[in-house]
């Protein structure tokens, strides 16, 4: 299996800065790469795919990059709504797989 | 709209089997594949599986493979997961996720609400 890795684990920040959260994948995975936002007690939601496009309706302070086996995701001006655990997902293999999370705390 | 029930909380004890079902409206049920993904208390979200509504084929991830099945009912437009053998670090939240096209890249759009599954002695 494809093997994800997010880093880091956890970060802290303030509102109004910039933070940016990296997923590996143990292989090339091109550009099958998504990234999914998730506020405690809630199910996920489709923030980026194919690496960087934005879902419709997803606040343009979010944006996401790389190919191959290095992606990004960065909150820009981060909002209070912004503090939550991000998951990035590869879907190049039949058998996805997702990284371990990465939880964006208030500072 | 598209919404995707699920069923309520289970307590099982070990080496019992639980069987969760998720029950899909708004959208023709057969047009779309269905993955099963759970998540561990404090933990990130674990791919299960998935199923092809229309054909019926699955892929299971191999640490699962021995212990899970998921199959699907198309007149009541539902999808179940079976989990066998539970063990303690079986507990976790489990979701039903419809997986959708996006122009070949393949998302998870709708998430059921999640049902929380507690093995304990």
């Amino acid at each position: 299996d494809i093997q994800m890795t997010q880093s880091p684990s956890s970060l802290s920040a303030s509102v109004g800065e910039t933070v940016t959260i990296s997923c590996r994948a143990s292989q090339d995975i091109d550009l099958y790469l998504n990234w999914y936002q998730q506020i405690p007690g809630k199910a996920p939601r489709l923030l980026i795919y194919g690496a960087s496009n934005l879902l419709s309706g997803v606040p343009s302070r979010f944006s996401g990059g790389g190919s191959g086996t290095e992606f990004t995701l960065t909150i820009s001006s981060l909002q209070p709504e912004d503090f939550a655990t991000y998951h990035c997902q590869q879907a190049y293999s039949d058998f996805r797989t997702f990284g371990q999370g990465t939880k964006v705390e208030v500072k | 709209q598209v919404q995707m029930v699920q069923s309520g909380p289970e307590v099982k004890k070990p080496g019992a089997s639980v069987k969760v079902s998720c029950k899909a409206s708004g959208y023709s049920f057969v047009d779309y594949g269905l993955s099963w993904v759970r998540q561990a208390p404090g933990q990130g979200l674990e791919w299960m599986g998935w199923i092809s509504i229309y054909y019926g084929q699955t892929r299971y991830a191999k640490i699962l493979q021995d212990r899970v099945s998921m199959t699907r009912d198309t007149s009541t437009n539902t999808a179940y997961m079976e989990l066998r053998s539970l063990r303690s670090d079986d507990t976790a939240v489990y979701y039903c996720a419809r997986e959708s096209d996006f122009g070949g890249l393949i998302v998870i759009q709708q998430w059921g609400q999640g049902t929380l599954v507690t093995v304990s002695a």
